[in-house]
C-alpha cells in the first residue's frame, strides 16, 4: 500500500464548477499537508500549506485536513482554464515530502 | 517564480553513463531536497542537503549521490545510467531543515536515458 493515495483523474468540468481533489494516507506521523499545482513540464508550485487538521481558505482555494480519518481535501471555486493542471497532495512528518500520483484537471471553457 | 534554478533544462544519455545536475536554492535557504519524478506519477525523495551534510535518503541506490556547496547550491550525479532513471529530476530548497518549513520547487531537468 502506498503511503499517500490520490486519484489520478483525469478530471474535466465545465468553467464555474467547483473542483474537488483529495488524498488519504496512512502515515500518522505526518502533520503538515500540501497542495501543489503542476503545469505540464514544469515543477511544482505550491498552492497551500496547513498544519493538522481544519480549514484553510486563500481566495477561490480552500483546503481541508482530517486527521482522525487521514484524508485531506481541496477545493477550488468558480474554476477557471488556467487552472488546468495536475494538483499534487504532499506530506510531511520530518524532513522529506510524500507525494500523491497527482490529480489531472481540465476545466473547459 | 521561486527563485531555485536548475541546469540544464533537458539531456539526453545513454545507459551506463553518468550525469550531474545542478541546483541553486532560494537566496535565505540552507536546505535542498532532490527528488525523481517519474512520467504521471508524483515526485520520490531522493535525499536532502543541510549545511553541506547529508541530512537524510529516499529508497534509491548509491548510485544516486550528491554535494551542497558553501553558497548552498547542490549537484545530483547518477552513475551507472538505467533506462528507469529516465525522469524529471526537480529540486526544492526551504529556508532550513526544520519541519515546518515550506519548500519550493524549481523548474526540474528533464534526463532521458536511451
Amino acid at each position: 500500500q502506498k503511503e499517500v493515495e490520490q486519484d489520478p483523474g483525469p478530471l474535466s468540468v465545465p468553467e464555474g464548477a467547483i473542483v474537488s481533489l483529495n488524498c488519504t494516507y496512512s502515515n500518522s506521523a505526518f502533520q503538515y499537508f500540501m497542495w501543489y499545482r503542476q503545469y505540464s513540464r514544469k515543477g511544482p508550485e505550491l498552492l497551500m500549506y496547513t498544519y493538522s487538521s481544519g480549514n484553510k481558505e486563500d481566495g477561490r482555494f480552500t483546503a481541508q485536513v482530517d486527521k482522525s480519518s487521514k484524508y485531506i481535501s481541496l477545493f477550488i471555486r468558480d474554476s477557471q482554464p488556467s487552472d488546468s493542471a495536475t494538483y499534487l497532495c504532499a506530506m510531511k512528518g520530518d524532513y522529506k515530502l510524500s507525494f500523491g500520483a497527482g490529480t489531472t484537471v481540465t476545466v473547459r471553457a | 517564480e521561486t527563485g531555485v534554478t536548475q541546469s540544464p533544462t533537458h539531456l539526453i544519455k545513454t545507459r551506463g553513463q553518468q550525469v550531474t545536475l545542478r541546483c541553486s536554492s532560494q537566496s535565505g535557504h540552507n536546505t535542498v531536497s532532490w527528488y525523481q519524478q517519474a512520467l504521471g506519477q508524483g515526485p520520490q525523495f531522493i535525499f536532502q542537503y543541510y549545511r553541506e551534510e547529508e541530512n537524510g535518503r529516499g529508497n534509491f541506490p548509491p548510485r544516486f549521490s550528491g554535494l551542497q556547496f558553501p553558497n548552498y547550491s547542490s549537484e545530483l550525479n547518477v552513475n551507472a545510467l538505467e533506462l528507469d532513471d529516465s525522469a524529471l529530476y526537480l529540486c526544492a530548497s526551504s529556508r532550513d531543515m526544520s519541519s515546518y518549513n515550506e519548500q519550493f520547487f524549481g523548474p526540474g531537468t528533464r534526463l532521458t536515458v536511451l
